[in-house]
């Protein structure tokens, strides 16, 4: 079993949609969350970034991290075509300048 | 705008020969980088951490003499695939954090796409 399971998709959803991205984990150590976004032949740019439970939320994009069920999720809400990427979750015992375990990557496809 | 360089963005190169690849932290000092692999379609998977000024820490599974890491300066880490051959084929990733705060998230470099012929 990995430490980090995403579902890889595809995802395919019309121009407009609320998505949402989702993660679980089985190291109940990890501290710190993050989403990333990568574009195809690109780095991974940081999207959102949480520590512990709870919502964080940036503009369209809002992070909930639930512990006692070991869930993390990214909500992306008004989704636009320029969201199409894959999405990568990561997570950190010790701070997200420090090692990371990524999850496989959801990929988004926002329709017109 | 990019506070993280990478260089090259890809490479293609015969079997048997090296590659470096530079990555460069261009408005800050890192005394910590981080390069990753990933293939299509999959996760990156940490290869190795650079450390300035001492011996970079590797992953289990990835071969040092294979890899070889230098972090000579506070802002160039360069990674050297020797002998590569096609299964070396791949995307390299380097990231940093900022020196000052290892809580603060780790900023990527925009990749080498590594091709083995």
């Amino acid at each position: 079993q990995k430490e980090v399971e995403q579902d890889p998709g595809p995802l395919s959803v019309p121009e407009g949609a609320i998505v949402s991205l989702n993660c679980t984990y089985s190291n109940s150590a990890f501290q710190y969350f993050m989403w990333y976004r990568q574009y195809s032949r690109k780095g991974p740019e940081l999207l959102m970034y949480t520590y512990s439970s709870g919502n964080k939320e940036d503009g369209r994009f809002t992070a909930q991290v639930d512990k006692s069920s070991k869930y993390i999720s990214l909500f992306i809400r008004d989704s636009q075509p320029s969201d199409s990427a894959t999405y990568l979750c990561a997570m950190s015992l010790t701070g997200g300048g420090n090692k990371l375990t990524f999850g496989t990557g959801t990929q988004l496809k926002v329709e017109l | 705008g990019a506070v993280v360089s990478q260089h090259p963005s890809w490479v293609i190169c015969k079997s048997g020969t090296s590659v470096k690849i530079e990555c460069r932290s261009l408005d800050f000092q890192a005394t910590t980088m981080f390069w990753y692999r990933q293939f299509p379609k999959q996760s990156l998977m940490l290869m190795a951490t650079s450390n300035e000024g001492s011996k970079a820490t590797y992953e289990q599974g990835v071969e040092k003499d294979k890899f070889l890491i230098n972090h000579a300066s506070l802002t160039l880490s360069t990674l050297t695939v020797t002998s590569a051959h096609p299964e070396d084929s791949s995307f390299y990733i380097c990231s940093a954090p900022r020196q000052t705060d290892s809580n603060q998230p780790q900023h990527f470099g925009d990749g080498t796409r590594l091709s083995i012929l």
